[in-house]
């Protein structure tokens, strides 16, 4: 089974902080993709990643930023974390041949003070 | 702009029912869909999916029906157990797009005993 783990469950940070979130993949996926789900809103795409040291935007990269040195591991940085950041987040990632298929971590929700 | 629109934010239905679930969408180059379930602290997981070119795609209890003109989908669960019980959430990708897929906001259905 793929197993997609993400760094913590419930994260509490300060307004200005920078913020790391790490996800680790276990299935030498190609791709990888950081979401935010939020009440009414749905899943909504922050960036993604096709191979090492590639990545594209979403629809909502603002005030985020994301790092792929290594194949298994997708970072996602909260430069100056801001209340609305407030979410949970999740962590994907899909083979190249089946990229729809997304397995998803657990997320991890952020709360910004 | 809500382009996968889910109208129906819960559902409950009673065990050994047939439980549908509804999906619109309004951008004509969506040509691939998909149904992902999610239960409380876990991440979403895919469910089953069906191309633009069918109306129709069965998995077990599961089958996604797709409506192009009406640009309609439906989930139908039949027969409905408890464990079903879940957020469902219905995703898109557009044809121009290689990576991005469009969530809608989720459908809660409760399947009572």
């Amino acid at each position: 089974d793929v197993k997609v783990t993400q760094s913590s469950r419930y994260l509490v940070k300060r307004t200005g902080e920078k913020v790391f979130l790490e996800c680790v993949q276990d299935m030498d996926h190609e791709n990888m993709f950081w979401y935010r789900q939020d009440p009414g809103l749905g899943l909504r795409l922050i960036y993604f990643s096709y191979d090492v040291k590639m990545k594209e935007k979403g629809d909502i990269p603002e005030g985020y930023s994301v790092s792929r040195e290594k194949k298994e591991r997708f970072s996602l940085i909260l430069e100056s974390a801001s209340t609305n950041q407030t979410s949970m987040y999740l962590c994907a990632s899909s083979l190249q041949g089946s990229r729809w298929k997304l397995f998803f971590g657990s997320g991890t929700q952020l709360s910004v003070l | 702009d809500q382009q996968v629109k889910q109208n129906s934010p819960s559902l409950s239905v009673q065990e050994g029912r047939i439980s549908i679930l509804n999906c619109d969408y309004t951008n004509s180059m969506f040509d691939y869909f998909l149904w992902y379930k999610k239960y409380p602290a876990e991440g979403p997981t895919f469910l089953i999916s069906i191309s633009s070119i069918k109306d129709k795609n069965e998995d077990g209890r599961f089958t996604v029906f797709l409506n192009k003109s009406a640009k309609h989908l439906s989930l139908h669960i039949v027969p409905s157990q408890p464990g079903d019980s879940a957020v469902y959430f219905c995703a898109a990708r557009s044809g121009g797009s290689n990576y991005k897929l469009t969530f809608g906001k989720g459908t809660l259905l409760t399947v009572n005993p």
